[in-house]
C-alpha cells in the first residue's frame, strides 16, 4: 500500500503562516484531505479536495498540491490551532482504500 | 443534526470476539460510506477500511484484511466493526466517519470507542 510521509512536529508564532506538507506517490493522482485532531478529540476535516473548506472551517485554512507533495496552510495561526494535523488520500494500490499520513504536531508560539 | 453515534468502550480478554457498532442520523445513511479508523494509545490515526450501505461494498487496509469484518445494516442505519478473535495489539480509539464519496473527505465523526483487550 500507499506511504504518506509527514514532518513530525513544527511550530509558528502567533499570527504567522505555517506550511504542513504530505509526500507520496498517491498525492500525484489524488488529491488529500487534512485532518485537524486535539488531544482527546476526534479528527475534524478542514481541507478535502482541490482545496475545498467544509462548512465552519475559517479561511486561514488552504491546501494546495504539486507533483507528489501536498501542503496545508495556516495563515495568520491562532492559539486554537495548535493540534495534530493529518493527510489522508486515496491509495495507489490494487486495495482501493485509503492511507492517513504519519502526523504533525503543530505547536503554536 | 448529521451524527454518528457509537456504541460504548469495551474491555475484553484476548481470543474474545466484539462487534462495536456506529449509527447515523439526521441524513440518508445509503448514500454515504461509512470508514474506520483506529487510533493507538499516543499513536497516529490508521485508517482500517471503508463500506458503502446501500450495496455493503467494502474495502479494507491490507494489513487489517481477515483480521476484521465491516458490515451495515441499513434498515437500522447502522455499520458495525467486528473481530473474530480480538488481540491486545486491538486495544486503541475506534473512530467511525461518514464520507460522501471516495473523491471527498470524512466530513462527520462518530465519538469514538475505546476497546481494551487485556488479560
Amino acid at each position: 500500500s500507499s506511504e504518506l510521509t509527514q514532518d513530525p512536529a513544527v511550530s509558528v508564532a502567533l499570527g504567522q503562516t505555517v506550511r504542513i506538507t504530505c509526500q507520496g506517490d498517491s498525492l500525484r493522482t489524488y488529491f488529500p484531505g487534512w485532518y485537524q485532531q486535539k488531544p482527546g478529540q476526534a479528527p475534524v476535516l478542514v481541507i478535502h479536495g482541490n482545496n475545498i473548506r467544509p462548512s465552519g472551517i475559517p479561511a486561514r485554512f488552504s491546501g494546495s498540491s504539486s507533483g507528489d507533495t501536498a501542503s496545508l496552510t495556516i495563515t495568520g495561526a491562532q492559539a486554537e490551532d495548535e493540534a495534530d494535523y493529518y493527510c489522508n488520500s486515496r491509495d495507489n494500490s490494487a486495495n482501493r482504500g485509503f492511507v492517513f499520513g504519519t502526523g504533525t504536531k503543530v505547536t503554536v508560539l | 443534526e448529521v451524527q454518528l453515534v457509537q456504541s460504548g468502550g469495551e474491555v475484553k480478554k484476548p481470543g474474545e470476539s466484539l462487534k462495536i457498532s456506529c449509527k447515523g442520523s439526521g441524513y440518508t445513511f445509503t448514500r454515504y460510506w461509512i470508514g474506520w479508523v483506529r487510533q493507538k494509545p499516543g499513536q497516529g490515526l490508521e485508517w482500517m477500511g471503508i463500506i458503502f450501505p446501500d450495496d455493503s461494498e467494502t474495502r479494507y487496509s491490507p494489513p487489517l484484511q481477515g483480521q476484521v469484518t465491516i458490515s451495515t445494516d441499513k434498515s437500522i442505519k447502522t455499520a458495525y466493526l467486528e473481530w473474530r478473535s480480538l488481540k491486545a495489539s486491538d486495544s486503541g480509539m475506534y473512530y467511525c466517519a461518514r464520507q460522501g464519496s471516495l473523491e471527498e473527505g470524512m466530513d462527520v465523526w462518530g465519538q469514538g470507542t475505546t476497546v481494551i483487550v487485556s488479560s
